[in-house]
């Protein structure tokens, strides 16, 4: 079964909205959560790596006002995409490590603006 | 140049075939993994190496530290084989991970 849950798996907003994706750890504590972009055709792109009560850390190029991450529990992380614009259109998706060599993947967000 | 590469990037079969995908990298790494992404763009995490070789049903991964170089194998291939994978290399140093560029299988009935 999942051992991380991201929902949600597709969304479509207007532009100028805030979208919210999740990420929850089942059965087991995630200290840690990275956030990947991915556009058609190309490999994920690492945004930003969340730690339990600390601020997110975010790759070069990536906008820490526009992409929200909060990790407030050792189950739950989340990324918010600020005044989405049609350009913010990708998919989304989570990881979290378990352990030093384990790697558990989210389901992935597809979002739309328009 | 990157620091995963993998070939080939597209490859087309027949059902049956014998599939072999290549990964290199450049990097120290603590493990490797290859992952299997779905049209829909879920990833599903086939296999985690940091030595030998690995079996799952017709999947058989190896890998070679010194070489630093891996393989996925797919024996008598299925069309719901097709997809995209990925190698991707667990860093020593800080937990990321470095992934390929994916390669995108076909497999035709």
């Amino acid at each position: 079964g999942a051992v991380v849950s991201q929902h949600p798996s597709w969304v479509i907003c207007k532009s100028g909205t805030s979208v919210k994706i999740e990420c929850r750890s089942l059965d087991f504590q995630a200290t840690t959560m990275f956030w990947y972009r991915q556009f058609p055709k190309q490999s994920l792109m690492l945004m930003a790596t969340s730690n339990e009560g600390s601020k997110a850390t975010y790759e070069q190029g990536v906008e820490k006002d526009k992409f929200l991450i909060n990790h407030a529990s050792l189950t739950l992380s989340t990324l918010t995409v600020t005044s989405a614009h049609p350009e913010d259109s990708s998919f989304y998706i989570c990881r979290t490590p378990r352990g030093s060599t384990e790697a558990f993947f989210g389901q992935g967000t597809r979002l739309t603006v328009v | 140049k990157n620091e995963v590469e993998q070939s080939p990037q597209n490859l087309t079969a027949q059902e049956g075939e014998f599939i072999t995908i290549n990964c290199s990298y450049s990097v120290g790494i603590s493990a490797l993994h290859w992952l299997q992404q779905h049209p829909g763009g879920g990833i599903v995490s086939l296999f985690m190496l940091s030595s030998g070789k690995k079996k799952h049903g017709r999947l058989i991964a190896t890998i070679n530290i010194q070489e630093k170089h891996s393989s996925l194998h797919i024996t008598a291939s299925h069309p719901r084989d097709s997809a995209v994978y990925i190698c991707a290399a667990l860093e020593n140093q800080g937990g990321k991970l470095i992934f390929g560029q994916g390669t995108e299988l076909s497999v035709k009935p």
